[in-house]
């Protein structure tokens, strides 16, 4: 099965200023990468998702992730947060080893400040 | 546009008590699964299915039993409750063509069991 590493537990940040979320899984031959969001007391909502193609995907809300195959990474990045995107994310893989179940990170959590 | 939709929302039960976390949805998926999310630790499988009448077991399936009659409808059962399944649950779908390209999530019942 797939490991799903989300290096940071807690990002701080500042309204307007760019945030970044890094996201390693473990080798293998193909997978699809996703990262959902997920905002207090609420269930979680896909912000973008890499399967094929394009290794730079954008999501929903302003947000772009970019696949790095031989780095094995699927970063998240936004260039100028608001205080709404205070919440949970994850990253999450499937792979075909493993009958494309989902495998999550731990998640790391955005605050936003004014 | 219901889509996942899980009851209850809230509940607390007993240690040894039983109960049922229901789940429904709306769009078709043959694919469902029940998730359960601990502090730090992500989203963990607990069961899923490929279909009506199909079941398997995920990462952390002991002490639950699912069974899946409909397309719709994929309850999960606690047959006897400890306290180490305090959680907050998540049922999820997608179309299995599409084999977890997209989950879908429900909003969560926070489970407390005392």
């Amino acid at each position: 099965a797939q490991s799903v590493t989300q290096l940071d537990s807690q990002v701080p940040v500042f309204e307007e200023a760019p945030v970044e979320l890094r996201c390693n899984y473990s080798s293998s031959v193909s997978v699809y990468l996703f990262w959902y969001v997920q905002y207090p007391n609420q269930g979680l909502q896909l912000l973008l998702k890499y399967l094929s193609g394009s290794t730079l995907v954008k999501g929903i809300n302003g947000f772009e992730a970019e696949f790095n195959k031989s780095q094995t990474s699927f970063h998240l990045r936004k260039p100028s947060v608001h205080i709404s995107d205070t919440a949970e994310y994850f990253c999450a893989v499937s792979d075909h080893s493993n009958d494309y179940k989902l495998s999550f990170g731990a998640g790391t959590t955005v605050t936003v400040r004014a | 546009n219901a889509g996942v939709t899980q009851t209850p929302k809230f509940q607390v039960l007993k240690t040894g008590q039983s109960m049922t976390l229901q789940c429904a949805q709306d769009m078709n998926h043959e694919y469902m699964s029940w998730y359960r999310q601990d502090p730090g630790m992500g989203l963990r499988l607990i069961h899923y299915s490929v279909g009506a009448g199909i079941t398997d077991q995920g990462e952390v399936p002991n002490g639950y039993n699912v069974s899946r009659s409909t397309t719709e409808d994929f309850p999960l059962r606690l047959l006897s409750a400890a306290p180490s399944q305090t959680s907050v649950y998540f049922c999820a779908s997608s179309p299995v063509g599409l084999m977890n390209t997209e989950a879908f999530f429900g909003q969560g019942t926070r489970l407390t069991v005392v």
